[in-house]
């Protein structure tokens, strides 16, 4: 199956310290997106990129958060200066038109 | 901010019963999508329906689109326990090629 990947797959850390994800795209797709959801919640957009553009930032929650594309293959997304309210599933989605296929997420607990 | 409303936040049925899920949004869409997550496992996509459509089928699936009152209905029909999720419709965002907009989902139980 080459989906859509993620890694890690849960990440625990202190406040304070900074953390990078990794999402590997289907790799025929040129859009990947980033979303965050919290417990309960639907998945908010943070970012996406269109090859290696990164075409809305925007969303971003914050300076903290900041993403690259740079080959447009795969993606990283990092916080800086963890927060308690970090915590929560990051989401990778790839698409090349409409329908998006999203990976299995990195669980982030700040402590 | 979310834009897609789901309603009910929980819906739990029998086995062999139908489910209805709907969801309201507040701006104009090109498309809405309704996808499914199950528990510690990723979204899927379920079903597109475009603005100029006003019902899709897919299997047991079947969602309606009433642009003119801004929602959509999801209708699971003969539900089985591995339907056991949470559903959410999704809007695309302006401005944010094929960016989504989600609801706040739908938590279906579906009980043997």
């Amino acid at each position: 199956d080459t989906g859509v990947s993620q890694d890690p797959r849960h990440k625990i850390t202190k406040r304070g310290q900074n953390v990078t994800f990794r999402c590997d795209p289907i790799s025929e797709h040129n859009r990947l997106y980033w979303y965050r959801q919290t417990l309960g919640q639907g998945p908010e957009f943070l970012t996406y990129f269109q090859n290696e553009a990164q075409l809305e930032k925007s969303r971003l929650l914050s300076d903290r958060f900041s993403a690259e594309r740079p080959k447009g293959s795969f993606s990283t997304l990092e916080i800086q200066r963890t927060e308690q309210g970090d915590s929560a599933m990051y989401l990778c989605a790839s698409s090349l038109g409409s329908q998006q296929y999203f990976g299995p997420g990195t669980r982030l607990t700040v402590t | 901010s979310q834009q897609g409303e789901e309603d009910p936040q929980a819906l739990s049925i029998q086995e062999g019963e139908n489910a209805t899920m709907n969801c309201s949004y507040k701006t104009s869409i090109n498309n809405l999508q309704w996808y499914r997550q199950n528990s510690g496992r990723g979204l899927v996509h379920l079903i597109l329906i475009r603005s100029n459509e006003r019902e899709k089928h897919s299997g047991r699936l079947r969602v309606t689109l009433d642009t003119s009152k801004k929602s959509s209905s999801l209708l699971i029909t003969a539900s089985r326990a591995a339907d056991t999720a949470s559903y959410f419709c999704a809007t695309d965002l302006s401005n944010s090629g094929y960016a989504l907009n989600f609801g706040k989902g739908t938590s279906l139980l579906v009980t043997p």
